[in-house]
């Protein structure tokens, strides 16, 4: 099994450009969730989903859009990107209490 | 608001205890607490969790205080592949959110 994925795990864009950040995971887990992280803090939630189909904001959705249309994969869309995201992006899936995270995708907003 | 706070950092000498301490004073009675620990440049992995009494795994122990709010992870022996940031998290049965704290990096000294 290769767990969760991240494509692409590295990624530069300039300010206004926007890009779609892919998660995948093979576990058949129900809930899927990305997280993103800033120098020195912990992970904050920023959209998740409890199957397919279905998606939920986090405590930072602003500026992101997810999708869910198969079970095994979750997207992170940034329509306009701002210097303010960022970040190291995380996703994960969860199953009886445990997450499982992806490696991360390191994303710069110029 | 943080929903947990950690003290920034720790050391440990090598084959000794570590006791990593949480406040998490705001918790509710059926709020989770999860620890995960993260190493650089890769995402969260999964440590142990609880709800009320105390847990144990191979990996640690979580010990929850009595009124819950407050919990302490501790590793048996530490070892230097232990050296990590360690996340206390609160799950909020509202939704499966994950809220982490800002985490408490802890170096084992050989």
């Amino acid at each position: 099994n290769a767990g969760v994925t991240q494509t692409p795990k590295f990624r530069v864009l300039k300010t206004g450009q926007s890009m779609t950040l892919l998660c995948a995971q093979d576990m058949n887990h129900e809930y899927m969730y990305w997280y993103r992280q800033d120098p020195g803090m912990g992970l904050r939630l920023i959209h998740y989903s409890v199957g397919e189909g279905t998606t939920a904001k986090g405590e930072v959705p602003d500026g992101y859009n997810v999708s869910r249309l198969k079970k095994q994969n979750f997207l992170l869309g940034l329509e306009s990107a701002a210097p303010s995201q960022t970040s190291v992006y995380f996703c994960a899936s969860s199953y009886d209490n445990e997450q499982f995270f992806g490696p991360g995708t390191r994303l710069t907003v110029l | 608001d943080a929903k947990t706070t950690q003290p920034n950092s720790m050391e440990s000498n090598e084959e000794e205890p570590v006791h990593l301490p949480c406040n998490h004073s705001t918790i509710s009675g059926t709020d989770y607490i999860h620890w995960y620990r993260q190493l650089p440049s890769q995402g969260p992995e999964y440590v142990i969790h609880g709800l009320t009494s105390n847990v144990n795994n191979r990996m640690a122990s979580l010990a929850i205080a009595e009124d819950r709010k407050s919990s302490t992870l501790i590793l048996h022996r530490a070892t230097l592949r232990d050296a990590a940031v360690y996340y206390c998290i609160l799950e909020l049965n509202t939704g499966n959110q994950f809220y982490f704290g800002t985490g408490t990096s802890l170096t084992v000294i050989p």
